[in-house]
């Protein structure tokens, strides 16, 4: 079965500064979905890459999935408290008309001091 | 506005008992999905349905059961098989016409 490793688990840093989460997979993706998750809440959709080498950026989020589509990025510019939480990497494991399964990575839990 | 509806919020559940968790999605999405996240982990998989009236079972599905009577509704019952229910529950639903997968506001049970 699909499995996805997110790293680092936790990351703290200061206001200001920039950061970034890797996930890899251990087979081709499928679409590859970035969540954010305050604790004890539903997850909200950031960013989705099927394509590689794929890049997306939404206000200070940047996120790139690999030519071979194993691997991605999720980039924070200029980190504020607003940008903490925990960050989720989500992997397809179908193509085409099927909606398939969706795995997980466990999370990395982003803290950002003012 | 649409989305998906978890109740309740918080669920007890005495050793022994069944307890059934309530999910409602009013996006007209084909599929549907049951996660539990446990601290410091990610979202496994326990059931998923693509279509009314057939679903399959995830990564964890022991002690779990799920119906889809209707397309807009994926309850989760949680038996007394289950051994450690104890978990934050997650429901999500996609369609290939959205192409992500829209997750409610969850369900936390505790055993009491």
């Amino acid at each position: 079965s699909q499995e996805l490793e997110q790293s680092p688990q936790s990351l703290i840093v200061q206001e200001g500064k920039n950061l970034t989460i890797n996930c890899t997979s251990s087979k081709t993706l499928y679409g590859l979905y970035w969540y954010k998750q305050k604790y004890g809440e539903g997850l909200i959709f950031l960013m989705m890459l099927q394509k590689g080498g794929e890049e997306k950026s939404h206000e200070k989020i940047t996120a790139k999935l690999d030519e071979k589509k194993q691997q991605s990025s999720l980039h924070i510019t200029a980190s504020q408290p607003s940008h903490a939480g925990i960050y989720l990497c989500g992997g397809g494991d179908a193509g085409g008309t099927s909606y398939g399964k969706l795995t997980f990575g466990q999370g990395t839990i982003l803290t950002v001091h003012p | 506005d649409g989305g998906i509806t978890q109740s309740p919020k918080y669920l007890f559940r005495k050793e022994g008992q069944n307890v059934t968790l309530s999910c409602e999605q009013n996006l007209n999405h084909d599929a549907m999905y049951w996660y539990r996240q446990d601290p410091g982990q990610g979202l496994r998989l326990i059931y998923y349905s693509q279509i009314v009236n057939d679903f399959q079972k995830g990564d964890i599905a022991e002690g779990y059961s799920v119906s889809r009577e209707k397309k807009e509704s994926f309850p989760l019952t949680v038996t007394s098989a289950q051994k450690n229910p104890t978990a934050f529950y997650l429901c999500a639903s996609t369609s290939t016409r959205v192409g992500g997968y829209t997750f409610g506001s969850g369900t936390r049970l505790t055993v009491v």
